[in-house]
């Protein structure tokens, strides 16, 4: 079946700093990826859709400068959270979309707590 | 807000009784499907329902699809402790959105 990896799978960082997370598609072509983030014991919220090779889409509320996302390849998108506060912490998600379907493989997810 | 709800928010029954949660949506949706994430774990996709199905069925799930009534229900049969999860359900359409989630505990 369909796998989505993210790295890192948990990651700790000092406020002010930088983060990257990876989603990788790894035996499909996604067109599609689609970042979440999840507070404990809350529903999945969806932060934005990113197509190959185009802009990111930004749901209301998420600043498309603190979180940027990079989709330049058909198996690869990466989410950066800039300048990290601690209210950054979350659980984030990403999905992949394969071409012409509609089914979502999800990642694991990404802890990242911000001291 | 487009979120849909999902009832109950949390659930907690015997091992061996059947499981059923419900989900409501407000759009048009292509089609819904239902996830179970395990405490601060990824989410696993159990099934998927398209817009013009009416029940679909896996191993001991069993989903319907009301779209006049804009809602969906999953149910687990003969519930096992592994099936203690939070289930949501996401509504496929122009905007993925998910539900709340309902938390699943079965008691041994």
């Amino acid at each position: 079946g369909a796998v989505v990896s993210q790295h890192p799978s948990w990651v700790i960082c000092k406020s002010g700093t930088s983060v990257k997370i990876e989603c990788r598609s790894l035996d499909f072509q996604a067109t599609t990826m689609f970042w979440y983030r999840q507070f404990p014991k809350q529903s999945l919220m969806l932060m934005a859709t990113s197509n190959e090779g185009s802009k990111a889409t930004y749901e209301q509320g998420v600043e498309k400068d603190k979180f940027l996302i990079n989709h330049a390849s058909l198996t690869l998108s990466t989410l950066t959270v800039t300048s990290a506060h601690p209210e950054d912490s979350s659980f984030y998600i990403c999905s992949a979309e394969e071409r012409g379907l509609y089914e979502q493989y999800f990642g694991p997810g990404t802890r990242l707590t911000v001291t | 807000s487009q979120q849909g709800e999902e009832d109950p928010q949390a659930l907690s029954i015997q091992e061996g009784e059947n499981a059923t949660m419900n989900c409501s949506y407000k759009t048009s949706i292509n089609n819904l499907q239902w996830y179970r994430q395990n405490s601060g774990r990824g989410l696993v996709h159990l099934i998927l329902i398209r817009s013009n199905e009416r029940e679909k069925h896996s191993g001991r799930l069993r989903v319907t699809l009301d779209t006049s009534k804009k809602s969906s229900s999953l149910l687990i049969t003969a519930s096992r402790a592994a099936d203690t999860a939070s289930y949501f359900c996401l509504q496929g359409a122009q905007k993925l959105v998910f539900g709340q989630g309902t938390r699943l505990t079965i008691n041994p």
